[in-house]
């Protein structure tokens, strides 16, 4: 199985402020196809996984700019340009190249 | 847009059986895969099983093979999981996921609400 390891295991920010989430992959999770198959969620408080980026950079719909992702292989990051209370919650990363899919640990989010 | 309503989870005594629904609507439903995935209350979101849109490939996590059976109806727009022989450690919260077939789509897997399961005599 593809052990997918989320750094760090929390994130104190201050509103307006920029956060970042890794994600590190124990194998490559660049497909045959050319697409890298790398997820973020987001797990609100007492919500579901809600997807905010697919196959490493782009947003879902609806997703603000203020969230981008990047990386290649098996080092990946989520980076939030000026976090807002409404990003409060847990954040993973998930990989979709084989089964079975595997999630990174979660990384909280929380307001200063 | 895709939704995805779970149902037929509660309570349940050791050895004992559900079956859970997964609704879909928003999308054909017969050119997706479904997956299900589960969540221990507090803890982190493992996978559960998968199924492609004609139900002939279907996969399992090596906790529930034997045990779990995930079906689908194309007709009902509608993914089942019928869980046997069921473990406290099966306690969790379920959900349902949506995935386009990555061969002509963007593959992202969209998730349900989930619906929670609890084992427990």
């Amino acid at each position: 199985d593809i052990v997918m390891t989320q750094t760090p295991l929390s994130l104190s920010v201050t509103p307006g402020q920029p956060a970042s989430i890794s994600c590190k992959s124990s194998q490559s999770l660049l497909y045959s196809d050319g697409r890298t198959h790398l997820y973020w969620y987001l797990q609100k408080p007492g919500q579901s996984p809600q997807l905010l980026i697919y196959e490493v950079s782009n947003r879902f719909s609806g997703v603000p700019d203020r969230f981008s992702g990047s990386g290649s292989g098996t080092d990946f990051t989520l980076k939030i340009s000026r976090v807002e209370a409404e990003d409060v919650g847990v954040y993973y990363c998930m990989q979709a190249i084989q089964l079975p899919l595997t999630f990174g640990g979660g990384t909280k989010v929380e307001i200063k | 847009e895709v939704q995805l309503v779970e149902s037929g989870g509660g309570l349940v005594q050791p050895g004992g059986s559900l079956r859970l629904s997964c609704a879909a609507s928003g999308f054909t439903f017969s050119n997706y895969w479904m997956h299900w995935v589960r969540q221990d209350p507090g803890k982190g979101l493992v996978w559960v099983s998968r199924l492609n849109g004609a139900g002939s490939s279907i996969s399992y996590a090596d906790s529930v093979k034997g045990r779990f059976t995930i079906s689908r109806d194309n007709a009902k727009n509608t993914l089942y999981l019928q869980m046997n022989g069921l473990r406290p450690e099966d306690t969790a919260v379920y959900y349902c996921g949506s995935q386009a077939d990555c061969s002509s789509s963007a593959c992202y897997i969209n998730w349900g609400q989930g619906i929670l399961v609890t084992v427990s005599a």
